[in-house]
C-alpha cells in the first residue's frame, strides 16, 4: 500500500563514492520530484520531472544526475559524493493537472558521507 | 526568487490555540501549502489557499492574504501529537514548482 517508496531509508558511504537512490510511486501521478533536506531542515527542491521529462533543475551540482525510466520511477545518482551531500533526501510525486495538486512525500533517505 | 519567513521555534500548551505565521516574497504566485513534518518523517499535506481567506479543514485553519504576501496556519484544541514542525510552501507559476519555508517547529506541552 505504500504510495511514495524509496530505497535506501539509510546510506552512511565514504567521499569520492557514487551512490544511488530509487523511488517508486504507485499513485499514477504524472510528475516527481527530488528533494533535499539540510540538517537545519530547509527543505529544498532539486528536480522535477513530468512525463519523464525534466522540467526543473535548480542549481545542483552536475554530480547529481536524475533518471526516470518511466512515470512511476525517479532515480538519483550522486557522483563523487562530498561531505556537503549529507543529508536527507525526499523524493515526492504529485499530478499536474490542477491548481491544487498536493505533493506526497516518500519516507526519506538519510545520506551521511563520511 | 522566493522569501519565505516563518518563524524558528513556537510553544503552545496543550488544549490551547496556536497561530503559525508566513510572510513570503515572490512572483507569479500561485498558491500556498502547509505541511507538516514529524521529527524523523516525511512532509505531509495539511492545507491548501490560492484565494484569499480561510479554509477551514476540521482542528486547522489556514488563511490568506495574497496583497499582504502573508498566511497562517491555525491549530486549534492542540494534543500532544501536534508537536511537529510546519512547513509553508509558496508554488510559483504553472508547473508544480513549490519553494518552501524553513519551517517551525511547534512544541506542544502539557
Amino acid at each position: 500500500d505504500t504510495a511514495v517508496s524509496q530505497t535506501p531509508k539509510y546510506l552512511v558511504t565514504q567521499m569520492g563514492n557514487d551512490k544511488s537512490i530509487k523511488c517508486e510511486q504507485n499513485l499514477g501521478h504524472d510528475t516527481m520530484y527530488w528533494y533535499k533536506q539540510d540538517s537545519k531542515k530547509f527543505l529544498k527542491i532539486m528536480f522535477s520531472y513530468n512525463n519523464k521529462e525534466l522540467i526543473i533543475n535548480e542549481t545542483v551540482p552536475n554530480r547529481f544526475s536524475p533518471k526516470s525510466p518511466d512515470k512511476a520511477h525517479l532515480n538519483l545518482h550522486i557522483n563523487s559524493l562530498e561531505l556537503g551531500d549529507s543529508a536527507v533526501y525526499f523524493c515526492a510525486s504529485s499530478h499536474q493537472r490542477g491548481p491544487q495538486e498536493t505533493q506526497y512525500f516518500g519516507p526519506g533517505t538519510r545520506l551521511l558521507v563520511l | 526568487g522566493q522569501n519565505i519567513d516563518q518563524p524558528t521555534e513556537m510553544t503552545a500548551t496543550e488544549g490551547a490555540i496556536v497561530q503559525i505565521n508566513c510572510t513570503y516574497q515572490t512572483s507569479g504566485f500561485n498558491g500556498l501549502f502547509w505541511y507538516q513534518q514529524h521529527a524523523g518523517e516525511a512532509p505531509t499535506f495539511l492545507s491548501y489557499n490560492v484565494l484569499d481567506g480561510l479554509e477551514e479543514k476540521g482542528r486547522f485553519s489556514s488563511f490568506l492574504s495574497r496583497s499582504k504576501g502573508y498566511s497562517y496556519l491555525l491549530l486549534k484544541e492542540l494534543q500532544m501529537k501536534d508537536s511537529a514542525s510546519y512547513l509553508c510552501a509558496v508554488r510559483v507559476g504553472g508547473y508544480q514548482k513549490v519553494t518552501f519555508g524553513t519551517g517551525t517547529k511547534l512544541q506542544v506541552i502539557p
